[in-house]
């Protein structure tokens, strides 16, 4: 079945460093793929999104590209703030299944100053 | 201003006691769904519906049942019969399209054992 794999956190960065959080995929046909972020105590915002093959989501100075040939979706930031301490998400979600939705587990950011 | 919105925020349940979580949205949106979320771990799907009165289990639906009477409202019901119901549970909703639709989130309910 279709399932999203996202690397171990806690990931700690200091302030302005380059952030990578990695996210794979395995799905049948062309699922559409998201990265969400939650801040502590709140729920799920989405980030960005990409819906087919070579797209690159972006928002808020994050960026990720569909890369089916890799099925990775992997985000990025070139100069992460405090404020971007929050646990991320990735996930995707595939016509064959409807519209359920798959998450990988998070993983959790601390930016310190 | 389009949302959804989840009450209470906090809930406390006693041994033996059936609880119901409430979630509406106000975007239109067919399609509905509950997740779970335990400290440190990713999101289990519990019900989702797509329709109104017609709803399906998702991976974790013992214990829970739910009602779609109305495409607003998808309100959870924890029953005793979940023996581990200390967690944070998440609604969403999305349009009912083509596999494309974003799912947009409640602020949660955070559901404590007394």
């Amino acid at each position: 079945g279709d399932s999203v794999t996202q690397m171990e956190g806690p990931v700690t960065l200091s302030e302005e460093a380059f952030l990578t959080i990695n996210c794979t995929y395995t799905a049948t046909g062309y699922p559409s793929l998201f990265w969400y972020v939650q801040y502590p105590g709140e729920g799920l915002q989405l980030l960005l999104k990409a819906t087919k093959a070579d797209d690159k989501g972006s928002n808020k100075g994050f960026e990720a590209t569909y890369r089916k040939e890799t099925t990775s979706f992997h985000l990025e930031k070139g100069s992460v703030q405090v404020s971007d301490s929050a646990v991320y998400f990735c996930a995707l979600t595939n016509l064959p299944n409807g519209n359920q939705f798959y998450f990988g587990t998070g993983t959790s950011l601390t930016v310190i100053p | 201003d389009g949302g959804i919105t989840q009450s209470p925020k906090y809930l406390f349940r006693k041994e033996g006691q059936n609880v119901t979580l409430s979630c509406e949205q106000n975007l239109n949106h067919d399609a509905m769904y509950w997740y779970r979320q335990d400290p440190g771990q990713g999101l289990r799907l519990i019900y989702y519906s797509q329709i109104v009165n017609d709803f399906q289990k998702g991976d974790i639906a013992e214990g829970y049942s739910v009602s779609r009477e109305k495409k607003e409202s998808f309100p959870l019901t924890v029953t005793s019969a979940q023996k581990n119901p200390t967690a944070f549970y998440l609604c969403a909703s999305s349009r009912r399209g083509a596999g494309q639709e974003t799912q947009y989130f409640g602020p949660g309910t955070r559901l404590l054992v007394l």
